[in-house]
């Protein structure tokens, strides 16, 4: 089965560093990737993690442990625009003819604030 | 704009009826996934196709069906439909292979039951 966890709701101020974790349990593991999703938009790949370790891209950072089944994204100098829900996935290991599952974490609802 | 097309972009019917959603991938994806996002369960995989073949479902009721069409679009069909149903349905593609095989939704569709 798949279980995935992340905080329901954060909130942190314009300017600071927030870090949104996420907790997998899953049958097998084929990469962990962040999204982000504005409210009642379509959700946009922020950062994807195969290897262990911190992959970074401007202001987001993204880390993955695999063997405590354990990421989190980590966002800098946040600015109002970034008030969003930040969804972590995990891809099932590929089981042939393009098929690459993801399973969905429930979200994190992020509001930054003046 | 992530190349990923769906219409209609919002959909209003009442319970007992028939809906079919149609999306248009990205040019060069051979896959198109399917999601389910209501405001208590995230967003939930419902069906994926490869190059015009199911290739995985998830937790999809007997009562949604859907295609890929030789042109690679897709269409879902939702039938019987229960209150319940009322959420945001979104489709994704990817390509077959090379680089991180992420995936780009499209814009959704918005269902409401009523």
């Amino acid at each position: 089965g798949q279980n995935i966890d992340q905080p329901t709701e954060m909130t942190a101020t314009e300017g600071a560093i927030v870090q949104i974790n996420c907790t997998y349990q899953t049958s097998g593991f084929n990469g962990l990737f962040w999204y982000q999703q504005h409210a009642g938009e379509a959700p946009t790949f922020l950062s994807y993690n195969v290897l262990d370790g911190l992959e970074e891209k401007g202001r987001f950072s993204s880390f993955l442990s695999r063997s405590k089944g354990y990421s989190y994204l980590l966002l800098k100098e946040l600015q109002m625009k970034d008030s969003a829900s930040y969804l972590c996935a995990v891809r099932a290991p590929y089981s042939g003819a393009g098929s690459y599952q993801l399973t969905f974490g429930k979200g994190t609802k992020l509001s930054v604030i003046p | 704009d992530s190349g990923v097309t769906q219409t209609p972009k919002h959909l209003i019917t009442a319970t007992g009826q028939r809906v079919t959603l149609r999306c248009s991938p990205r040019s060069g994806d051979l896959s198109v996934y399917w999601y389910q996002q209501s405001l208590d369960q995230g967003l939930q995989f419902l069906i994926q196709y490869y190059n015009g073949e199911e290739r995985a479902k998830g937790n999809i009721l007997e009562r949604f069906s859907a295609q890929q069409f030789p042109d690679l679009h897709s269409e879902l069909n939702l039938s019987s439909l229960e209150l319940g149903d009322s959420a945001l349905y979104f489709c994704a593609s990817s390509l077959p292979e090379g680089g991180i095989l992420e995936q780009f939704f499209g814009p959704g569709t918005r269902l409401t039951v009523l």
